[in-house]
Order: structure tokens, then C-alpha cells, then sequence
């Protein structure tokens, strides 16, 4: 069974600083998808940002970054340039490729970022 | 951008009531999801729904829990007789397979 872990429960950073979350995760499959969601105070799912396992490079969404250690099985995010609205609770999420009705997301229990101004 | 709608926002009922939970996924989509968010914990998969079946259920989802396609755009969850615990945030979900899902903003589920 897969499982991810996010070990910071809680995190602060300054407006214009840069911050990282982490993420683990447990798998034995080769092939598999990562990824990061928003859930800012109004509750919503917001997908920031997604890696293919089978890709080396890591993925890049303007301010947002990971940094994708595959041996390591480590999926962090990189937050630059931080800015207020980025204050959320954010989710590591994995997921099989193995057709669309099996891929369910598995969440693990996120990370509150707030950002001071 | 099309978007995936809830309704309602907010449910509040008597425990023991049936409550019925909508959502329309994006109009292209094959693969539906719900999924549950107890206050202060993580997002927890309920079921996925291809083909006008269920595909996988967790184990939360039990006998109380039912899901329905009735026609060409909803996609509903039902909790046949509530309990306390069932107090949650129930997201929706859809995908056209192996891509990212679209989640819906929501309904949050309040049991008395």
C-alpha cells in the first residue's frame, strides 16, 4: 500500500522569502504521479503543481517548484517569493497511472503555511 | 475554464436523516471521485465511479454510503441514515483518466 508522509505540521515564512515543504512517500511501483494541492481558507482543492515519476526533471509552475528525489522518495515544494495569498494548508498527493478508475489520490495529512507580512 | 460544481455549500441535518450530496463534474469527464475531509484532517478517499459503476470504495464507504450517475451530468452520494461522524467536507471529483482530477469546492456536511 502507498502511503505519504508531510512532517511538518505547521509552517511560517516572510512575505518575499522562500520556503519548502516536504513530503516522503511509500511505494514499491516504478511508474506513479505527485502532487501538490492548495486548500486556502475557503476550503477548496487547488492543484499547484504535479510530477510524473518517470520524468527526471523537476516540475516548475512560476513561483512554485519541487524538487523530486525519486531513490529518496522525496517530493518537496518549493515556495519563492512568497506572498500572502499563498497562506493555506497544502497536501502532498500520490497517485497509480493504472487507468483512471483506480486513481484515486492518497493524501497526506498537510502542511499550514502562513505567510507574515 | 469548466469547473466542477456542488451543491449545496453547506448541509445541515438531523442524525438518522438521508441526506443526498450532488455534484457535475466537468462535461468530458469519465472518471468520478468523492472524497472526505473530517475537520483538521486529511483528505480521505470515499469511492471512484467509471462506467456507470463503482470501480473501488474504501473502507469507509459502507453499506450507508450509495453513489449514483442518474443521468448524463450528476453524480450523487447518499448517506442513507447519518451518523455524527459523518460530520465532514465531502469534495467531488473528475478526470478524464490519467491526468490531474478537478475537484469541487465542496459541501460541508453538519449532523445534529
Amino acid at each position: 500500500a502507498q502511503t505519504v508522509t508531510q512532517s511538518q505540521p505547521e509552517m511560517s515564512v516572510q512575505e518575499a522569502e522562500t520556503v519548502t515543504l516536504s513530503c516522503t512517500y511509500d511505494t514499491s511501483e516504478n511508474n506513479y504521479y505527485l502532487f501538490w494541492y492548495k486548500q486556502p481558507p475557503s476550503r477548496q482543492m487547488i492543484l499547484v503543481i504535479r510530477q510524473e515519476a518517470y520524468k527526471q526533471q523537476n516540475a516548475t509552475e512560476n513561483r512554485f517548484s519541487v524538487n523530486f528525489q525519486k531513490a529518496a522518495k522525496s517530493f518537496s515544494l518549493k515556495i519563492s517569493d512568497s506572498q500572502l495569498g499563498d497562506t493555506a494548508m497544502y497536501f502532498c498527493a500520490f497517485m497509480l497511472p493504472y487507468g483512471g478508475a483506480t486513481n484515486k489520490l492518497i493524501f497526506g495529512t498537510g502542511t499550514l503555511l502562513a505567510v507574515q507580512p | 475554464e469548466p469547473e466542477v460544481t456542488q451543491t449545496p455549500s453547506h448541509q445541515v441535518t438531523q442524525m438518522g436523516q438521508e441526506v443526498i450530496l450532488r455534484c457535475v463534474p466537468i462535461s468530458n469527464h469519465l472518471y468520478f471521485y468523492w472524497y472526505r475531509q473530517i475537520l483538521g484532517q486529511k483528505v480521505e478517499f470515499l469511492v471512484s465511479f467509471y462506467n456507470n459503476e463503482i470501480s473501488e470504495k474504501s473502507e469507509i464507504f459502507d453499506d450507508q454510503f450509495s453513489v449514483e450517475r442518474p443521468d448524463g451530468s450528476n453524480f450523487t452520494l447518499k448517506i442513507r441514515s447519518t451518523k455524527l461522524e459523518d460530520s465532514a467536507m465531502y469534495f467531488c471529483a473528475s478526470t478524464q483518466g490519467s491526468q490531474p482530477q478537478h475537484f469541487g469546492d465542496g459541501t460541508r456536511l453538519s449532523i445534529l
